[in-house]
């Protein structure tokens, strides 16, 4: 069954950069896209960008230029997201999804990352 | 860019249905698909493409799209369809994922 398992919860200091994961099975990794998603307490989804897991070729959300990296690693089925200069607003729950036509139907158990001096 | 509307809040007793909606310019001509996410727990695709279901999504959940509204309909509502719904779209703009805001489904 497909599965995308992500890293550990995660405690930053404001200035520093958080790299979560996400290992996929159950499927060919290098077959569907993968965008990340992130939520804030008590928030909606806010959408952060795409990674193409075969050419590597990515897009992120204006909101995010210059500060998130997206990458992955096809031997182990992994994608990441690295956000950078980290601030309290970035306190968020962090989901990888799969894309499938135009929607996302498989998530991640999201990852809890939490910024705090 | 694209913005998508949701009411904030819907209520429904058990038993009947909810109609949550996601409104947006022109969304007719857009696929709309419609997450299902309970508290903890990561979003869940209930509906794709407007009004496709995936495999193990009860046929309680359907979808519908014209004009300026997409419309997410729950029949026979059950204690645990409470949830918070969020419609999403791709569009041409420089963020092609938009969501909408969230619903809140309270089942009374």
């Amino acid at each position: 069954q497909v599965q995308l398992v992500q890293s550990g919860a995660e405690v930053k200091k404001p200035g520093a950069s958080v790299k979560v994961s996400c290992k996929a099975s159950g499927y060919t990794f290098t077959s569907y896209d993968i965008n990340w998603v992130r939520q804030a307490t008590g928030q909606g989804l806010e959408w952060m960008g795409w990674m193409n897991p075969n050419s590597g070729n990515t897009g992120y959300a204006q909101k995010f230029q210059g500060r998130v990296t997206m990458t992955r690693n096809t031997s182990i089925s992994t994608a990441y997201m690295e956000l950078s200069s980290l601030r309290s607003e970035d306190t968020a729950v962090y989901y990888c999804a799969r894309v499938w036509g135009e929607s996302f139907d498989y998530w991640g158990q999201g990852t809890l990352v939490t910024v705090s001096s | 860019s694209y913005v998508l509307t949701q009411p904030p809040s819907v209520s429904v007793a058990p038993g009947q249905t909810a109609r949550i909606t996601c409104g947006g310019n022109n969304i007719g001509s857009k696929s709309v698909h419609w997450y299902q996410q309970k508290p903890g727990q990561a979003p869940v695709l209930v509906v794709y493409d407007d009004s496709d279901r995936p495999s193990g999504i009860p046929e309680r959940f359907s979808g519908s799209n014209s004009g300026n509204t997409a419309t997410l309909t729950i029949s026979r509502v059950e204690a645990g369809d409470e949830a918070d719904y969020y419609c999403q779209v791709w569009d041409s703009s420089s963020d092609p994922v938009v969501f909408g805001g969230g619903t809140k489904l309270t089942v009374l």
